[in-house]
């Protein structure tokens, strides 16, 4: 069966640092994989998908920039956290069907 | 513009007292619509996809149905361990793999 991780669970960091999460997902290849972004009364909003390697698309201008080193990883990156990057993040896989499948989410606070 | 508004925002119901939760949309040409469940500091968990006006699907006290223009996942003799917050998501026609998300519904039961 599929697993997806993604770590660290949380994460608090000062205004102007770096920023980087990780997602791999197990049990299957060539996965379409995707960054989401939940504020607090909000929907989640797509940051990021990929549909293979080194294959990237935006979906929202921001501070923020994607990566897929390995078919089963994605990372999500920052140069400098803003106090509105804030929020909850969360990485979710999708194979055959159009289904995605989250992951267990990265808690990142902005001080 | 594509919209998914989900009501009410919160609702609490007594253990065994049925009720339904509403996922209205806005999209032309819809590819898909999920129903996903979400405990506090995790990520969303799947539980339905309906793709056609008609169709319901069930699982457990959980049945999800579907019209052109909304869904209701109707929630039968609920027992606490249902209390979640409950997203509805759409996605578009063909070659867009982006999932719009409602803001969700808070669903509380008390024993």
């Amino acid at each position: 069966s599929q697993t997806i991780h993604q770590w660290p669970a949380t994460l608090v960091q000062p205004v102007g640092s770096p920023l980087s999460l990780e997602c791999t997902v197990e049990g299957t290849s060539n996965p379409n994989l995707y960054w989401y972004r939940q504020a607090a009364g909000r929907g989640l909003q797509l940051l990021f998908y990929s549909v293979g390697i080194g294959q990237i698309s935006s979906e929202v201008p921001q501070n923020l920039s994607a990566s897929r080193p390995q078919d089963r990883q994605f990372i999500l990156s920052s140069k400098k956290l803003l106090l509105s990057d804030s929020g909850f993040y969360l990485c979710a896989w999708s194979e055959y069907t159009d289904t995605q499948y989250f992951g267990p989410g990265t808690r990142l606070t902005v001080l | 513009e594509d919209q998914v508004t989900q009501s009410p925002e919160a609702l609490r119901l007594q253990e065994g007292e049925s009720s339904s939760l509403n996922c209205s949309y806005t999209v032309s040409g819809l590819r898909g619509l999920f129903w996903y469940r979400q405990d506090p500091g995790k990520g969303p968990e799947f539980l339905f996809t309906l793709y056609s006006a008609g169709e319901e699907k069930e699982k457990e006290r959980l049945k999800a149905t579907l019209t052109k223009k909304e869904s209701f996942l109707h929630i039968t003799a609920p027992k606490p361990e249902d209390s979640a917050t409950y997203l509805c998501a759409v996605r578009l026609p063909f070659g867009n793999e982006k999932l719009t998300f409602g803001t969700g519904t808070r669903l509380t039961i008390i024993p």
